[in-house]
C-alpha cells in the first residue's frame, strides 16, 4: 500500500497569520495531486488538481506547489481567516484508472 | 443544480442485515467512487467504476459490492454488514479518471 502523509496533524493559527502544510507521497506510478477542503458537517469540496513537477496553482488566498520528483506538495494559505478553518485533504492519483490514496488531513482551526 | 447525491444520510442496522446505500450523480460523469472515512484515517477508496458495467476494486473491498448498470447510478451492497463496517461512506464522481471528484453529502452507517 502506497501512503500518503500529511503533516501537521492539526494547527491552530491566529486571524491573519499566513500557514502551509504538507503532503508527501510515493513519486512512482504517480499521475496527479488532489488538495481538498472539508469543513465539518460537509463533504469535501476541490480545491487544485496539479499533475506537473512545478505545478503552482492558486485561488484566492490559497496556493499550492508540486515536487513529483521528491513527492511532496505544499498548500499555503495567506492571512488565514476563521472560514479558512477546515481539514484540508490531499490525495495521490495513480497511473490505475481512478486509484486514488487520500492522506488523513490536516485540521486547521484560526481563531478569531 | 451539479450534484452527487446519496440515501440514506444516516442509517443504523443490525449484524447480518442486507442494505444497499444510493449514488446518483446529474453530471454525466464517467467515474465514480465509494470510500470510507474512519477516524485518523484517511478516505480509503472501496470500489470505482470506469463506465457502465466496469467496476474494480479499491484499498478495502472486502464486504462490499457494487453495480454500474446505468452511468448516473452507483449504489453500494453490504450483502452482511459486520459491525466493523460502521463509518462515514462517500460516493464520488469525476469526469476524468483523474479529475477532480465531486462528493455526495456522506452517510454515517451503524453496525451493531
Amino acid at each position: 500500500i502506497l501512503n500518503v502523509e500529511q503533516s501537521p496533524q492539526s494547527l491552530h493559527v491566529q486571524e491573519g497569520d499566513s500557514t502551509n502544510f504538507t503532503c508527501s507521497f510515493p513519486s512512482s506510478n504517480f499521475y496527479a495531486l488532489h488538495w481538498y477542503r472539508w469543513e465539518t458537517a460537509k463533504s469535501p469540496e476541490a480545491l487544485f488538481v496539479m499533475t506537473l513537477n512545478g505545478d503552482e496553482k492558486k485561488k484566492g488566498r490559497i496556493s499550492a506547489t508540486l515536487n513529483t520528483k521528491e513527492g511532496y506538495s505544499y498548500l499555503y494559505i495567506k492571512g488565514s481567516q476563521p472560514e479558512d478553518s477546515a481539514t484540508y485533504l490531499c490525495a495521490r492519483g495513480g497511473l490505475r484508472n481512478n486509484d486514488m490514496r487520500f492522506g488523513a488531513g490536516t485540521r486547521l482551526t484560526v481563531k478569531p | 443544480e451539479a450534484q452527487v447525491t446519496q440515501n440514506p444520510r444516516y442509517l443504523i442496522t443490525v449484524t447480518g442485515k442486507k442494505l444497499t446505500v444510493t449514488c446518483s450523480q446529474n453530471m454525466n460523469h464517467e467515474y465514480m467512487s465509494w470510500y470510507r472515512q474512519d477516524p485518523g484515517l484517511g478516505l480509503r477508496q472501496i470500489y470505482y467504476s470506469m463506465n457502465v458495467e466496469v467496476t474494480d476494486k479499491g484499498d478495502v473491498p472486502e464486504g462490499y459490492k457494487v453495480s454500474r448498470k446505468e452511468k448516473r447510478n452507483f449504489p453500494l451492497i453490504l450483502e452482511s454488514p459486520s459491525p466493523n463496517q460502521t463509518s462515514l461512506y462517500f460516493c464520488a464522481s469525476s469526469f476524468t479518471a483523474q479529475g477532480e471528484q465531486y462528493f455526495g453529502p456522506g452517510t454515517r452507517l451503524t453496525v451493531t
